[in-house]
């Protein structure tokens, strides 16, 4: 069974940085995209990019590129999502996704989700 | 890549259908058949309902269903249910550059 298992949800002020974890198990961890979506209180969901971890080859939306890093340890299965200086407007839910194979365009497999708030 | 329309909420009584719409441009909805469903219900993760425009995925009730005619795309739940009151976004593939999905805003669904 395909699972990815986020880390708990974190307090953090402005400034502070942060890095979030999803493990992924049930599959090759190396032979799949893992993908980051960010979902703002009340607001809806916002792809912000993915990482093949076999080759580390990772692509960001424009609107997050350069504000935060997704980055792979396929060591222990585990994808990451990063900020070096948090900021106010980073309070979200952002979520892991995983396509079921290279080539289709639909997530069935989520994390359970990360609570970031970033408040002083 | 501007987020995908959907109307803010839909409602109907149990029983009823309903119909979601999903507008985007020729770049997304119209250029691929890529377009997905998701249910979310509050505080829970996202759940996929419909993938490739009108496929179910195993365990969704074929009370739910999609299409798609040029840039709109659309997700009806028929015989609605109490447990059908949630949140659903729309999703569609975008091309080869980032981001290569876009979603829409969502849509409340209130079952009167």
């Amino acid at each position: 069974e395909v699972q990815l298992v986020q880390s708990g949800a974190e307090v953090k002020k402005p400034g502070e940085s942060l890095k979030i974890s999803c493990k992924g198990s049930g599959y090759s961890f190396t032979s799949y995209w893992i993908g980051w979506v960010r979902q703002m209180p009340g607001k809806g969901l916002e792809w912000m990019g993915i990482i093949y971890p076999g080759d580390s080859d990772t692509r960001y939306s424009p609107s997050f590129q350069g504000q935060v890093t997704i980055s792979a340890d396929k060591s222990i299965s585990t994808a990451y999502l990063q900020w070096s200086s948090l900021k106010a407007s980073d309070t979200a839910m952002y979520y892991c996704v995983r396509r079921p194979y290279s080539s289709s365009w639909y997530y069935p497999y989520w994390g359970q989700g990360t609570l970031v708030t970033v408040s002083s | 890549q501007s987020a995908l329309t959907q109307p803010r909420s839909v409602s109907g009584s149990p029983g009823q259908s309903v119909t979601i719409s999903c507008t985007g441009t020729s770049s997304d909805v119209g250029g691929y058949n890529y377009v997905s469903w998701y249910q979310q219900h509050p505080g829970k993760a996202p759940k996929l309902m419909i993938y490739d425009v009108s496929k179910r995925p195993s365990g969704v009730p074929d009370r739910f269903s999609g299409s798609k005619s040029g840039n709109t795309a659309s997700l009806t739940i028929s015989g609605l249910q109490a447990e059908d009151e949630a949140d659903y976004y729309c999703c569609s593939y975008a091309g080869s550059y980032t981001p290569h999905v876009v979603f829409g805003g969502g849509t409340k669904l209130t079952v009167l």
